[in-house]
This record gives structure tokens, sequence and C-alpha cells, in this order.
């Protein structure tokens, strides 16, 4: 079946560092990918989307690039604030599903 | 507009109790989804909804209930709590739309306590 495969965490970063989540996954056919963050005490939203090969879905300065060849779409952001810590998590749906199959969730400290 | 709201944000239930978790949405989503989210496990899906009327299991069922009488509304029922159903819950809503897959939309989540 489908699954996503995210790095481990947790992962602390210092402000104005660069950030990279690694998350690849396995499907069949051609799947949308999310990423989705968290903040605490909060539900999931929606961060950025790519619905087809080689789409970079970006949103409040994160960006990420469905790539095809190497099944992945990690999501990156060249200078992290303290107000991004989060949880993320990756995500798909495909085959013409609305449902959707997450990663583990990566959290995020950013600190001052 | 609300968006997806649900009640209660905390419950602590006795090994055997019941209770319903409910979830509405007022954005007219077709699709409706139960999730649960363990700690660092992800959110794996309980039940979903297309329509009313109509449900289906998801990836973990065993324990829980739903039905779909609305639109708006998709409540959860735990028939018999157990230790293991402790969790925080999840609902959500999204309304497909052509090819590609369009957002889920969260609650605020349900943090539920079986001891």
């Amino acid at each position: 079946g489908d699954s996503v495969t995210q790095m481990e965490g947790p992962v602390t970063l210092s402000e104005e560092a660069f950030l990279t989540i690694n998350c690849t996954y396995t499907a069949t056919g051609y799947p949308s990918l999310f990423w989705y963050v968290q903040y605490p005490g909060e539900g999931l939203q929606l961060l950025l989307k790519a619905t087809k090969a080689d789409d970079k879905g970006s949103n409040k300065g994160f960006e990420a690039t469905y790539r095809k060849e190497t099944t992945s779409f990690h999501l990156e952001k060249g200078s992290v604030q303290v107000s991004d810590s989060a949880v993320y998590f990756c995500a798909l749906s495909g085959g013409g599903s609305e449902k959707l199959v997450f990663g583990k969730g990566t959290k995020l400290t950013v600190n001052p | 507009n609300a968006g997806v709201t649900q009640t209660p944000k905390f419950r602590i239930l006795k090994i055997g109790q019941s209770m319903t978790l409910q979830c509405a949405q007022d954005m007219n989503h077709n699709y409706m989804y139960w999730y649960r989210q363990d700690p660092g496990m992800g959110l794996k899906l309980i039940y979903y909804s297309v329509g009313a009327g109509i449900t289906d299991k998801g990836e973990v069922p065993n324990g829980y209930n739903v039905s779909r009488s609305t639109t708006e509304d998709f409540p959860l029922r735990l028939e018999l709590a157990a230790p293991s159903q402790t969790s925080v819950y999840f609902c959500a809503s999204s309304q497909p739309s052509g090819l590609a897959s369009h957002e889920q939309y969260f609650g605020p989540g349900t943090r539920l306590t079986v001891t």
C-alpha cells in the first residue's frame, strides 16, 4: 500500500538557520503530495501541496518540489523563525482517493 | 465561518464507559474523516464518509462506530472504552473537485484519556 517516510525528529535549529525535512513516498500512480503543520495545541493545517511531478508548492517561505524520479517531497525554508516551531507532516493521496496517508511527523524547535 | 468544530476538547473516561465525540463542519463538504494521533505515530484514519448516509472503515476502525445522518455532522462513538483508545482524535473534512486532491480541513482535536 501507499506509505510516507519522513525524517525522524526532533529537529532543533537556531533562528535564521536553513531547514530541510526529508520526505519520501511509495505509491502507485501519481499521488498528490502535501505538507501539513501542527502548531502546539492545535489541529493540522495545510502548509503547501503539489499535484504533479516537478510542481513546486510554496507558502510562508516554505517550499517543496515534487520529484517523481526520487519519489521525494522535501520541505525547505531558507531562514526559520521561532514561530515556525511546530510538528510537520508529509502526506499523500493517490489513486483518485481523497484519503490521506501521513508520515509520522517531525517536530521542529527553533531557538532565538 | 467556524470551519470544523469538535467537542469536547478534553475527556477522561473509565474503562468500559461509552462516549460520543462530536464533529461538525459548516463548509458544506461532502467528505468527512476521523483520525487518531498517537505520539510519534502520525495520524491513522479510523472512519470516513463520502456523504450523508455513507460511511466506511479506515485503517483502525475496531472499537469505534460512526454515523452520518447530515452533511454537517459526523459523530464518533466509543462503546466500551479501553486504555488503548487513549489518544488525540481529529475530525477533518474536504470537498473533492476535479482530478486534483484538495486539502482536508481539520478541527482542533479532542484529547481522550481512558483509565
